[in-house]
């Protein structure tokens, strides 16, 4: 069974750092991509960027670009999403899903991270 | 980049009633990488179509998308209780892979 499992909730304060991931299993893990979309509080779906863990090719939509860092370790399937210095407006669901290239969807979506960053 | 704009931002119906939801792309999209998606409160997005008509793995024949160039259609042609979520169109296939979303359709219970 296809499973995207992340990890859990977070509250942090602005300015903090923070990773958050997700861990992939039931399929070969590097031949798929991975991306992260970001779901504000009551809004729509926004993609963030996607991995390739395979050769790490990583990929930035032009809002996302030096905000966060994606990566991957293809030893243990997971994909992580990574923030330096938090602000309050990253307070939101983060979701990753697989695809397994440019020309097919997302089919499989983990469950979500909540990320709650107070000023 | 494309932009996907979808309509109506709500639409209010009953169970048993045939739902029409929009999506409108900015520029002319393949027909092939054009997906939408099923989301209920409180869960992760769920793939509904992809190929603009093609139903995903496990999917009701109830639910069909139509569409081609700037203008694509997800028909529910009888709702039940469960369709009631928001829904979310997807153009895909570009190189590097990038996405768009569209805004997002509710569907509510009138």
């Amino acid at each position: 069974e296809v499973q995207l499992v992340q990890s859990g909730a977070e509250v942090k304060k602005s300015g903090e750092s923070l990773k958050i991931s997700c861990k992939g299993s039931g399929y070969s893990f590097t031949s798929y991509w991975i991306g992260w979309v970001r779901q504000m509080p009551g809004k729509g779906l926004e993609l963030m960027g996607i991995i390739y863990p395979s050769d790490s090719d990583t990929r930035y939509s032009p809002s996302f670009q030096g905000q966060v860092t994606i990566s991957a370790d293809m030893s243990i399937s997971t994909a992580y999403l990574q923030w330096s210095s938090l602000k309050a407006s990253d307070s939101a669901m983060y979701y990753c899903a697989r695809r397994q290239g440019a020309m097919v969807p997302f089919d499989y979506w983990g469950q979500g991270t909540l990320v709650s960053v107070s000023s | 980049e494309i932009v996907l704009t979808q309509s109506p931002g709500t639409l209010s119906l009953s169970p048993g009633e045939r739902a029409t939801l929009s999506c409108r792309a900015s520029q002319s999209v393949s027909s092939i990488y054009l997906a939408w998606y099923q989301q209920k409160p409180g869960q992760a997005p769920r793939l509904l179509i992809y190929g603009a008509s093609t139903r995903a793995t496990g999917i009701p024949d109830r639910f069909s998308g139509s569409g081609s160039g700037t203008d694509f259609t997800l028909t529910i042609s009888r709702l039940e209780p469960e369709d009631f979520a928001v829904y979310y169109c997807q153009q895909y296939g570009s190189s590097p892979p990038m996405s768009s979303f569209g805004q997002g359709t509710k569907l509510e219970i009138k």
